[in-house]
């Protein structure tokens, strides 16, 4: 069974930073993209990056909202994807989903998805 | 950016009764490259249709999409009572960024 399961979110102030784990489990996590997703309380969903697969390189893509701020790395050894999010500001409250991602290049929809980590940006 | 706009933003019907989503992009998208996701309370979203038409894994047979160019549909041709939540469209048209529309909620 494909799970993924995100970590790290929490209450933090506007400019500091936080990092968000995303493990996976039941696939070959190497094979795969991994997206992060976002959602503002009672909002919709916004795209916020996602990082490739071994086979595509590694390579990145971010929303213009994040780009420069938020930086997308993984550790296939573990298996595991991040996020890194510096200078944060309230905005960038929300709950925090990773997704595995389907198709290729920038042509992904998400076919599984963690339960989600909260972050909450505050003085 | 290509922008996806839902209708209604609410629908309010009973159950057995059909739902028709709509899903409207702000450009022609140059294959099927739309997903439907439906999100209950307090839950991540699940996926439910790709590639306009094709259903997910374990997805049940009352859930279909369709459309192509600017124009798509789900449609839930009988409502059961796990169906009433949040649904959101997604296109994939391989520009940055991907988007979502806002979503339609289906009500009781």
């Amino acid at each position: 069974e494909v799970q993924l399961v995100e970590s790290g979110g929490g209450l933090v102030q506007p400019g500091r930073s936080l990092r968000l784990s995303c493990a996976g489990s039941g696939f070959s996590f190497n094979a795969y993209s991994t997206a992060w997703v976002r959602q503002a309380p009672g909002k919709g969903l916004e795209w916020v990056g996602f990082i490739r697969g071994q086979a595509y390189g590694g390579t990145t893509e971010y929303a213009a909202s994040v780009k420069g701020r938020f930086t997308i790395s993984r550790d296939d050894s573990r298996s595991i994807a991040y996020l890194q999010m510096n200078s944060l500001t309230v905005e960038d409250t929300a709950v925090y989903y990773c997704s595995r991602c389907a198709g290729y290049n920038m042509r992904y929809y998400f076919d599984s998805w963690g339960q989600g980590t909260l972050v909450t940006v505050s003085s | 950016e290509i922008v996806l706009t839902q209708s209604p933003g609410t629908l309010s019907l009973s159950p057995g009764e059909r739902a028709t989503l709509s899903c409207r992009a702000s450009q022609s998208l140059s294959g099927s490259y739309l997903a439907w996701y439906q999100q209950k309370p307090g839950q991540a979203p699940r996926l439910l249709i790709y590639g306009a038409s094709s259903r997910a894994t374990g997805i049940p047979d009352r859930f279909s999409g369709s459309g192509s160019g600017t124009d798509f549909t789900l449609t839930i041709s009988r409502l059961e009572p796990e169906d009433f939540a949040v649904y959101f469209c997604q296109q994939y048209d391989g520009s940055n960024p991907l988007t979502f529309g806002g979503g339609t909620k289906v009500e009781i």
